[in-house]
């Protein structure tokens, strides 16, 4: 059973880069079956889609915050990792790593998600 | 670009059957069939229940189907119990994913 987990810092200060990293483990990264993915949710507000990176490197990633997005992958180490950078009280949110297939085009295993809080 | 628009709640009672809608725009579910839907519980993982518009993946209850007709689809939940209570998202893939801002269900 594949299995995703967040970590990294929790609370993040004002302009300061926000990093995290999504242990993966249960299965492979090495597949162009898949993609991995960022999602996160504002308190009280929906999900959305930061940005996704194959096991090469390739990244897609959400106009909205793709000036500040920079995703990257270790898959030796099977895990990837997201760098937003300049970071507001508005990127305060519940960040979800989870995998994406190429082939139905859905995330089908997600981690439990880290609250990280952006302080002024 | 906008997220997918859908109601912010609807409740039913138990045994009941109600349906969310996700309404987005020809370019982001008319012309493609590439919509899910996810149900998330509070403190856990979203958890993927349609893809393709109304594909259920194995293990998924036969209570929960999904349909699209033109720029709107919809998730149908049927004999709904109080498990289901949750919050529920589309999601459309068209080269860039959007969810939708997802609906609260509530079980009376």
């Amino acid at each position: 059973q594949l299995q995703l987990q967040e970590s990294g810092p929790r609370l993040v200060k004002s302009s300061e880069t926000l990093s995290l990293t999504c242990a993966v483990s249960g299965g492979t990264m090495d597949s162009t079956k898949y993609y991995w993915g960022w999602i996160r949710q504002p308190p009280g507000k929906g999900l959305e889609w930061i940005g996704s990176i194959s096991f090469t490197g390739s990244t897609s990633y959400s106009p909205s915050l793709n000036s500040r997005v920079t995703m990257s992958v270790d898959t030796s180490k099977m895990r990837f990792s997201l760098r937003l950078t300049s970071v507001t009280a508005a990127d305060t949110a519940v960040y979800y790593c989870a995998r994406w297939t190429n082939f139905h085009w859905l995330f089908d295993y997600w981690g439990q998600g880290t609250l990280v809080t952006v302080s002024s | 670009q906008s997220a997918l628009t859908q109601p912010a709640s609807v409740s039913g009672s138990p045994g009941q059957s109600i349906t969310i809608s996700c309404t987005g725009t020809r370019s982001d579910i008319g012309d493609y069939n590439y919509v899910s839907w996810y149900q998330h519980s509070p403190g856990k993982a979203p958890k993927l229940i349609i893809f393709e518009v109304s594909n259920r993946p194995s293990g998924v209850s036969n209570r929960f189907s999904g349909s699209k007709s033109g720029n709107t689809a919809a998730l149908m939940i049927s004999g709904l119990q109080p498990e289901d209570e949750a919050d529920y998202y589309c999601s459309s893939y068209t080269g860039r994913i959007l969810f939708g801002g997802g609906t609260k269900v509530t079980v009376l």
